[in-house]
């Protein structure tokens, strides 16, 4: 199937451990995304590359690295994990300008 | 800067009724409008956008939304509520970012609640 797809699905790990989530996209699309959706719902951007190029890093601690290993893949790797992380990740991706495809999320659970 | 403020954080209808979500929207330049739909423990799905053409925008499942430029609104529409709309709906405006790619702000979200 043509889709945005995460993995994993469910994280839950320890404070202060790293750990990876994996986004991938077989559209075709030049533009890639990071959302984060905290225990409220709100849905704030994180990161976004174009081509492998990033163009928009929003105020994150730079303990999360986003890596973008060619043009369908856009890791998020976090490091020295805190509470405060715990969260749904959503990956997305677009053409350049139009319509975002989102992913099905990352709920990741740090304890 | 821009900004989306959905003006009710649940909403709660009875099956078959009218739904109204509202939506208004700040933004320096000419905005793409999009709602969203996310239900319990799934992603976002699409449910219309607005890209300067037609003001009047139809999605997927009997929604539709208006944008009203005067009153910076985008509000969604439903003549008739069924059970399978109870979900969490999110206004997103979207500006261009360096020609590439786009920078979404999302509102806060409203809950619809459907009664049976």
């Amino acid at each position: 199937d043509t889709a945005v797809s995460q993995t994993p699905k469910y994280l839950v790990t320890q404070m202060g451990n790293d750990k990876s989530i994996k986004c991938e996209q077989n559209l075709g699309h030049d533009t890639m995304y990071w959302y984060k959706q905290d225990s409220k719902k709100f849905l704030k951007i994180m990161f976004s590359y174009n081509n492998k190029e990033l163009i928009i890093n929003e105020t994150v601690p730079n303990r999360f690295s986003p890596k973008s290993p060619d043009k369908a893949h856009l890791n998020l790797h976090i490091n020295s994990l805190e509470l405060g992380d715990s969260a749904v990740y959503f990956c997305a991706s677009s053409p350049t300008g139009e319509q975002e495809y989102f992913g099905p999320g990352t709920r990741l659970l740090v304890l | 800067a821009q900004s989306v403020t959905q003006l009710d954080s649940h909403v709660s209808v009875s099956e078959g009724t009218p739904v109204l979500l509202r939506c208004n929207y700040s933004s320096s330049y000419s905005p793409s409008l999009f709602w969203y739909v996310q239900h319990p423990n799934k992603g976002l799905q699409l449910l219309l956008k607005y890209t300067s053409a037609a003001t009047l925008v139809k999605g997927i499942n009997g929604f539709e939304a208006e944008f009203k430029k005067s009153e910076t609104s985008f509000h969604l529409t439903k003549p008739s509520a069924h059970m399978s709309d109870a979900a969490e709906y999110f206004c997103v405006v979207s500006d261009r970012v360096r020609n590439a790619g786009n920078m979404l702000t999302f509102g806060g979200g409203t809950r619809l609640m459907v009664k049976p």
